[in-house]
């Protein structure tokens, strides 16, 4: 079967930086996503990884460890308005995404 | 179009009856996927259409749930005698995929908010 697990809920404060962990163990792997989900909206596209490292992109970097299947998304100078739920999700080789349970993230004052 | 677009935004059905989904994908992309969420879950795949080939029908919960995609663009997911636990929000997302290469990313549109009563 296919496992993705992250922390359920985690609370930063402004200003600051929170690194979000997913571990997966798939059947495949082409590919890891992260997603950004305001509540009540549609989950919008932050970043790809399909090689070990890190890639970064502004105030946002997505680490991936294949070997470990681990992936973090870092974010970094946090703003009020990155609160909202943050989705790991894998391509196991059948190109629909196998997702998570999402990391709600609150940034407080 | 701009993005991927859904409709309705919301729908509220009673328990037996049969209600349809649609779901716009963005101009050219080849491929739709439909997932749903539940409160306090994850994304759920349902099924996935790229060009003309048969689609992937593995994530459907029961054969109460169908979809079609006509001329390779607008989807519609039909669940029949809805029931409770279908009450849900449901995701279409669509993507470019041309060739079988690095995984595209995918556009998901804004969803349709399922109460079952």
């Amino acid at each position: 079967g296919q496992n993705i697990d992250q922390p359920t809920e985690m609370t930063a404060t402004e200003g600051a930086i929170v690194q979000i962990n997913c571990t997966y163990q798939t059947s495949g792997f082409n590919g890891l996503f992260w997603y950004q989900q305001h509540a009540g909206e549609a989950p919008t596209f932050l970043s790809y990884n399909v090689l070990d490292g890190l890639e970064e992109k502004g105030r946002f970097s997505s680490f991936l460890s294949r070997s470990k299947g681990y992936s973090y998304l870092l974010l970094k100078e946090l703003q009020m308005k990155d609160s909202a739920s943050y989705l790991c999700a894998v391509d196991t080789g059948r190109r629909a995404l196998t997702f998570g349970s999402g990391t709600r993230l609150q940034v407080q004052p | 179009g701009a993005g991927v677009s859904q409709s309705p935004s919301n729908k509220v059905t009673e328990k037996g009856k049969d209600v349809e989904l649609r779901c716009d994908p963005i101009s050219g992309h080849t491929a739709l996927y439909w997932y749903r969420q539940s409160l306090g879950q994850g994304l759920e795949f349902l099924i996935y259409f790229q060009g003309n080939s048969a689609p992937d029908k593995s994530g459907l919960p029961s054969d109460r749930f169908s979809a079609e995609r006509t001329g390779g663009s607008v989807s519609t997911l039909t669940i029949q005698r809805t029931q409770q636990e279908d009450s849900a929000v449901y995701l279409c997302a669509s993507s470019i995929e041309a060739l079988r290469r690095a995984t595209d990313t995918q556009y998901f549109g804004p969803g349709t908010r399922l109460t079952v009563l």
